[in-house]
């Protein structure tokens, strides 16, 4: 079958770093993303990995290691407005057709 | 550009009631997909459509049916609903079949 793993709560500091992991199992897979979610609002993008490696963007930087099956966001710098739930997700083939397969998020807590 | 709109925003049905949620982009992406997320969960997917012209079923599509309208709409329809049909109901768009996916504010759906 297919699963996510990924913690459900994490808390932290303003100025703090923070990682949050996310494991995997699925066949086909494509690649890992990441979405950022606000009480009561949608889902926004933040990044995509396909290969193995960190990808930066400003604060917030993403790895995959795909022998593994493993991948983090990590978040610097944090801010109160970085808390949020955070959703890895799969992109991965399987059943016939490509799918994008959520995990149940991690809701992080930004403390001042 | 509005990017994803949805409509309603909210709705509250009673059991064996139908409605349709309206979806709708202005980007121009081939990919349209409807999620359901319940609370505390991660975004399942219900129905997608890799192209105009197409639909297939995601992880949970019992109880739902879509429709590929034209390239900027893609509908939702609850036939008969049901209490386990309450969620919040996004729907979401991408350029390539689900690479980065631009999410609506969401349908706040309950059934009584």
């Amino acid at each position: 079958g297919q699963s996510l793993e990924q913690p459900s709560e994490v808390t932290a500091v303003e100025g703090a770093i923070v990682q949050i992991n996310c494991t995997y199992q699925t066949s086909g897979f494509y690649g890992l993303s990441w979405y950022q979610q606000h009480d009561g609002g949608a889902p926004t993008f933040l990044s995509y990995n396909a290969l193995d490696g960190l990808e930066e963007t400003g604060r917030f930087s993403s790895f995959l290691s795909r022998s593994d099956s493993y991948g983090y966001l990590l978040l610097q710098e944090l801010q109160m407005k970085d808390s949020a739930s955070y959703f890895c997700a799969v992109r991965s083939f399987s059943g016939g057709y490509n799918k994008l397969i959520f995990g149940a998020g991690t809701r992080l807590a930004v403390h001042p | 550009n509005a990017g994803v709109t949805q409509t309603p925003k909210f709705q509250v049905l009673k059991t064996g009631q139908s409605m349709t949620l309206q979806c709708a982009q202005d980007m121009n992406h081939n990919s349209m997909y409807w999620y359901r997320q319940d609370p505390g969960m991660g975004l399942r997917l219900i129905y997608y459509s890799a192209s105009e012209g197409t639909t297939d079923k995601g992880e949970v599509p019992n109880g739902y049916n879509v429709s590929r309208l034209n390239k900027r709409e893609f509908s939702l329809r609850l036939e008969s609903a049901a209490p386990s049909q309450t969620s919040v109901y996004f729907c979401a768009s991408s350029e390539a079949e689900n690479y980065e996916q631009y999410f609506g504010p969401g349908t706040r759906l309950t059934v009584t």
